[in-house]
């Protein structure tokens, strides 16, 4: 079965500390890959996502991610974590035939940050 | 910008009650998905409908029906309550999958079933 794996489930850092979330994946065929985000309170917003071409994807907030096919995985990173970037994140996979498009979504990591 | 609204942002339900979350879609986006989150366990897909009057279960979609009549409106019902079902319920819309469009969600709703 398909499933999307994060390691970390809580990551504490201080602030300017580097940041980087695991997540891989199970599934054989052609893959689109995202990152949500979801604030304190706030619905889910998408970070970034990957269709095709160059791996290295670059989102909102200097987040970045990196696919490797190898590996099947899609791991998100930042350099300098801020306060504000304290949130529950979800690497997500989308799959399915046709034009449905699922997510199956990993169990998510939630980041504290210290001031 | 893409706006999924959910009708409600916090519901009390008592066991065995018939319990409707709706959701609407501005963007004219012809999929629309239906997921609970409960922590450690992430997002999972309930129900999804990709045109109207269609819908396909998805992971979990015992205890739950949905429809869909117009295209920008997706119910999720819950036919007969149960405590197990208290979560947060999330809607989301997007284009067709070839699009290479992502998700949009709304603020959630969530549900408590006592």
């Amino acid at each position: 079965a398909q499933s999307v794996s994060q390691h970390n489930h809580h990551v504490i850092l201080s602030e300017a500390a580097s940041l980087e979330l695991g997540c891989n994946y199970s599934y054989g065929g052609t893959v689109n890959l995202f990152w949500y985000v979801q604030y304190p309170g706030q619905h889910l917003q998408l970070l970034l996502k990957y269709f095709s071409g160059d791996p290295l994807v670059k989102g909102i907030k200097g987040f970045e991610a990196e696919f490797i096919k190898s590996k099947f995985s899609f791991n998100l990173r930042k350099p300098s974590v801020q306060w504000s970037d304290t949130a529950e994140y979800f690497c997500a996979v989308m799959t399915g035939s046709g034009n449905t498009g699922k997510l199956i979504f990993g169990q998510g990591t939630t980041l504290q940050v210290k001031p | 910008d893409v706006k999924v609204t959910q009708s409600s942002r916090y519901l009390v339900k008592r066991t065995g009650e018939k319990v409707f979350l709706e959701c609407v879609q501005d963007m004219d986006h012809e999929n629309m998905f239906w997921y609970r989150q409960d922590p450690g366990l992430g997002l999972r897909l309930i129900y999804f409908s990709y045109d109207v009057k269609m819908k396909e279960k998805g992971d979990i979609p015992e205890g739950y029906s949905v429809s869909r009549e117009k295209k920008e409106r997706f119910s999720l019902i819950l036919e007969s309550a149960s405590t197990n079902q208290t979560s947060m319920y999330l809607c989301a819309s997007s284009r067709p999958k070839g699009r290479n469009q992502p998700q949009h969600f709304g603020d959630g709703t969530r549900l408590s079933i006592l």
